[in-house]
């Protein structure tokens, strides 16, 4: 079975660029989550999706931030303008239902440098 | 308010010596716990889950752990480190009745040959 895909895998970019990170969640989940992890902050959560519909995004940074879930099978997370403090590895999770007791399933992240 | 707390931030062990990975957890009521693995550059997999079944969860590659309620306890074990099981592990409480996870900080486990 094909797990979660994140596109691209490594994207290294200027500062005041556009960034748009991509996730494939696992066919059948309804729940996708958007993940940031950094050597300082660990793991934070910023942003998930039931159904396509995003249910908290408290997590989101800032206004630079904002994401998307057009379809059951697609989202992406885009940064504009990005900044060299969001350089970090972001990963894509999804679960089936988005219930208690319910794993989440990782992708393999994408690491984003904003120089 | 759930929250989960890893004892140790580093782990150390020879191969071949049992693995022990600590975790406590704080939850209002029967949490979901689980433990992750995250290997250099890769995403987190899944090791094991608890959900209210057996207190003792068996997992991939020979990790187990229990479930202590009393100690609000959800260690990690394992009978004898492989040089392949050195990452970073994560201990994992359910967020109340929705799918969010709440994560501990980590605890990089080191296997010396």
């Amino acid at each position: 079975d094909a797990g979660v895909i994140q596109s691209p895998r490594h994207e290294v970019t200027e500062m005041g660029q556009e960034v748009t990170l991509r996730c494939k969640p696992i066919s059948g989940h309804n729940s996708l989550f958007w993940y940031r992890q950094t050597m300082m902050r660990g793991l934070e959560l910023l942003i998930y999706f039931n159904n396509n519909v995003p249910i908290d995004d408290s997590g989101m940074p800032e206004d630079r931030f904002s994401a998307k879930m057009p379809n059951a099978s697609f989202s992406t997370l885009k940064i504009q303008p990005s900044e060299p403090r969001d350089s970090a590895v972001y990963f894509c999770a999804s679960s089936l239902e988005g219930r208690v007791g319910q794993p989440q399933h990782f992708g393999d992240g994408t690491r984003l440098s904003i120089l | 308010a759930q929250s989960v707390t890893q004892l140790d931030s580093h782990v150390s062990v020879s191969e071949g010596t049992p693995v022990l990975l600590r975790c406590n957890y704080s939850s209002s009521y029967s949490p979901s716990l689980f433990w992750y693995v995250q290997h250099p550059n890769k995403g987190l997999q899944l090791l094991l889950k608890y959900t209210s079944a057996a207190t003792l969860v068996k997992g991939i590659n020979g990790f187990e752990a229990e479930f202590k309620k009393s100690e609000t306890s959800f260690h990690l074990t394992k009978p004898s480190a492989h040089m392949s099981d050195a990452a970073e592990y994560f201990c994992v409480v359910g967020s109340g009745n929705t799918g969010k996870l709440i994560f501990g900080q980590g605890t990089t486990l080191q296997v010396k040959p």
